[in-house]
């Protein structure tokens, strides 16, 4: 079973859309939670950092953690063209936290 | 401020052959670490060194991965003899400091491809 797993899409939106993305795990000992997003032939960017429960926002962006679910996501609000990538989740245990377990990515296409 | 450069690429080399990846992190980070993706599959922790010492090598696949970092700056992973099934994406990132909340900045990737 893998740790932590991930739609991969490809999701297409209209501009504008909210755009939902998800990722579950297993190990209940993930503590900290990343979103991370990938341009074609690029490094995955850092988007959104969380430590355990609760939700975050950022400009557009609203991450969300559920630990009693082992879930979490990521909400984008009037997305844009400029959003099309892929969106990767990763997540780390506090016991080894410079570790990451990533998901597989999913790939967000918006639609001018 | 540059950031986390890779070099090359993208290699192609034949099974059997040895290749050696280059990451230079941004100046002044302590921290690296090595990842990769191969074809499908989500992106993999590999080891992760501070300063020049090896903090975390528990996803270093076989003895045919070798790391390096001399000096604490730029980093080496040599990979001898090469198998097909080691194709795949080698991104490497570092952080300024080994706290949960400093950042993993993440360089472009070299594409392996083992023929």
């Amino acid at each position: 079973q893998k740790e932590v797993e991930q739609d991969p899409g490809p999701l297409s939106v209209p501009e504008g859309a909210i755009v939902s993305l998800n990722c579950t795990y297993s190990n209940s000992a993930f503590q900290y939670f990343m979103w991370y997003r990938q341009y074609s032939r690029k490094g995955p960017e850092l988007l959104m950092y969380t430590y355990s429960s609760g939700n975050k926002e950022d400009g557009r962006f609203t991450a969300q953690v559920d630990k009693s679910s082992k879930y979490i996501s990521l909400f984008i609000r009037d997305s844009q063209p400029s959003d099309s990538a892929t969106y990767l989740c990763a997540m780390s245990a506090a016991r080894n936290f410079n570790k990451f377990y990533f998901g597989s990515g999913t790939k967000l296409n918006v639609k001018p | 401020e540059a950031g986390v450069t890779q070099f090359p690429s993208h290699s192609v080399i034949e099974k059997g052959q040895t290749v050696t990846l280059r990451c230079d992190p941004i100046s002044g980070h302590d921290n690296l670490y090595w990842y990769r993706r191969v074809m499908g599959k989500e992106i993999k922790f590999l080891l992760h060194f501070v300063k020049e010492s090896k903090q975390d090598e528990s996803g270093m696949p076989n003895n045919r991965f070798l790391a390096e970092r001399t000096g604490g700056t730029y980093s080496t992973l040599k990979v001898q003899p090469a198998e097909l099934e080691d194709s795949g994406v080698y991104f490497c990132a570092s952080s300024r400091g080994g706290l949960a909340w400093d950042t993993q900045y993440f360089g472009p990737g070299t594409r392996l491809t083992v023929l």
